[in-house]
């Protein structure tokens, strides 16, 4: 199986400034399709999850371009340029290239400080 | 609008069983893979069974081989999971999840499932 380690487990940050968050895959991700199948979800309080990022760096409709993926291989960040009081919550990385079965990252706390 | 509404939680004895379903509407369901993820009280998300948009392809985590089955109804666009032999282990809300060449486009509400005497 692949193991999906983030780093760091939480985050602390001052309103405004930015924000990263690191993943790593026990394996590569690359697929023999040259598709990179690493995608970023958010979870805020209470709430279920949902996807910010898939295939590394594409933003889903509607996430505001304050988040941005990127990444190769087994090494893949996920940035916040400017975090905002709404991106409080638990940040997973998941991968979809190596399955069954699909692994998560343990997840990362966002917090304001 | 797209909606997921999981249904069938709720409170079973260890070794009970319990079928949870999903409804999806808003969005053409028999085009989908669709997956169950489930969350344990205050842990990270676990991906538990996978089925293909025709039905076919089922797969599972090792920890519910052999006691979960994933089902689809197209005609219906319904999701169900079975899940046989439960284990306080197996404790957790439920998701159901739309793929579309990536899981994760589209979440339900969740449905808590607890194991407990």
């Amino acid at each position: 199986d692949v193991v999906m380690t983030q780093s760091p487990v939480s985050l602390s940050v001052t309103l405004g400034q930015p924000a990263s968050i690191s993943c790593r895959s026990s394996q590569s991700l690359l697929k023999s399709n040259g598709n990179t199948y690493l995608n970023w979800f958010q979870q805020r309080p209470g709430q279920s999850p949902r996807r910010l990022i898939y295939h590394v760096s594409n933003r889903e409709y509607g996430v505001p371009d304050r988040f941005s993926g990127s990444g190769s291989g087994t090494d893949f960040t996920l940035k916040i340029s400017r975090v905002e009081a709404e991106d409080v919550g638990i940040y997973y990385c998941m991968q979809s290239t190596h399955w069954p079965p699909y692994t998560f990252g343990q997840g990362t706390k966002l917090e304001i400080k | 609008e797209v909606q997921l509404v999981e249904s069938g939680g709720g409170l079973v004895q260890p070794g009970g069983s319990l079928r949870l379903s999903c409804a999806a509407s808003g969005f053409s369901f028999n085009s989908y893979t669709m997956h169950w993820v489930r969350q344990p009280p205050g842990k990270g998300l676990v991906w538990v069974s996978r089925i293909s948009s025709t039905g076919g392809g089922a797969t599972y985590a090792d920890s519910v081989k052999g006691r979960f089955t994933i089902s689809r109804d197209n005609a219906k666009n319904m999701l169900y999971l079975q899940m046989n032999s439960l284990t306080a282990e197996d404790t957790a809300v439920y998701y159901c999840v739309a793929d579309n060449g990536s899981p994760g486009d589209y979440w339900g509400q969740g449905s808590l499932v607890t194991v407990s005497s």
